[in-house]
């Protein structure tokens, strides 16, 4: 069955510092993947995606993210934490259904605490 | 362009009684999918809707149902409330076809069974 892992459930970081959320998912075909990010008491806004090609995406507000088919990985990276990151970060994984649009899989996210 | 809206915000029932929870899909959108999101985990699936039909559903009993409207809007109702439903529940919709298959999130109902 398709999943989502991600290993750090809180990660805190200081401003500035570069930060790195880890994950991992579980899919037999090539995998759609999305990074969100929620806010407290928020609903989930989209950082970015990957379908195909350039496997380093970047997306909004600084945030980029690398693609490796070998290591079934897709983490998330910001060279620089301003103290607005600071929320909890969903990986997700989306389940194609031949053609439909399709549900996603979520990881059970990572808490991001940035001290100043 | 008016993005994913969701109503109430916030909802307190009883257990046993029945809810409905509203979404009103981003403009040009014709597909919503409904997500439950309990404490400290991530969303997980409930169903999808297109066309005004289910279009798949996850691992959740036949107490939730969902409609969805002509104008593509989407309700998501909970019978027999149980304290497990306490949950955010979250509304995405999403256009249909082509290769994009964004989901754009609504800020969600925080549904309280007490």
């Amino acid at each position: 069955a398709q999943s989502v892992t991600q290993p750090d459930i809180h990660i805190t970081v200081s401003e500035g510092a570069s930060l790195e959320l880890r994950c991992n998912y579980s899919y037999g075909a090539t995998p759609y993947l999305f990074w969100y990010v929620q806010s407290p008491g928020q609903g989930l806004q989209l950082l970015l995606k990957y379908f195909s090609g350039d496997t380093l995406v970047q997306g909004i507000k600084g945030f980029e993210a690398e693609f490796k088919r070998s290591q079934s990985s897709f983490n998330l990276r910001k060279p620089s934490v301003h103290w607005s990151d600071a929320a909890e970060y969903f990986c997700a994984v989306m389940e194609l259904r031949g053609g439909a649009t399709n549900k996603l899989i979520f990881g059970t996210g990572t808490l991001l605490a940035v001290q100043p | 362009e008016t993005g994913v809206t969701q109503s109430p915000t916030h909802l307190i029932k009883t257990r046993g009684q029945q809810v409905t929870l509203r979404c009103s899909s981003q403009s040009g959108h014709n597909t919503v999918s409904w997500y439950q999101q309990a404490l400290g985990q991530g969303p997980q699936f409930i169903f999808q809707y297109y066309r005004e039909e289910e279009n798949g559903r996850g691992n959740f009993p036949p107490r939730f149902s969902g409609l969805q409207f002509p104008n593509y809007s989407s309700e998501l109702n909970v019978n027999a409330l149980e304290l497990d439903d306490s949950a955010l529940y979250l509304c995405a919709s999403s256009p249909r076809g082509g290769t994009s298959s964004e989901q754009y999130f609504g800020p969600g109902t925080r549904l309280t069974v007490t």
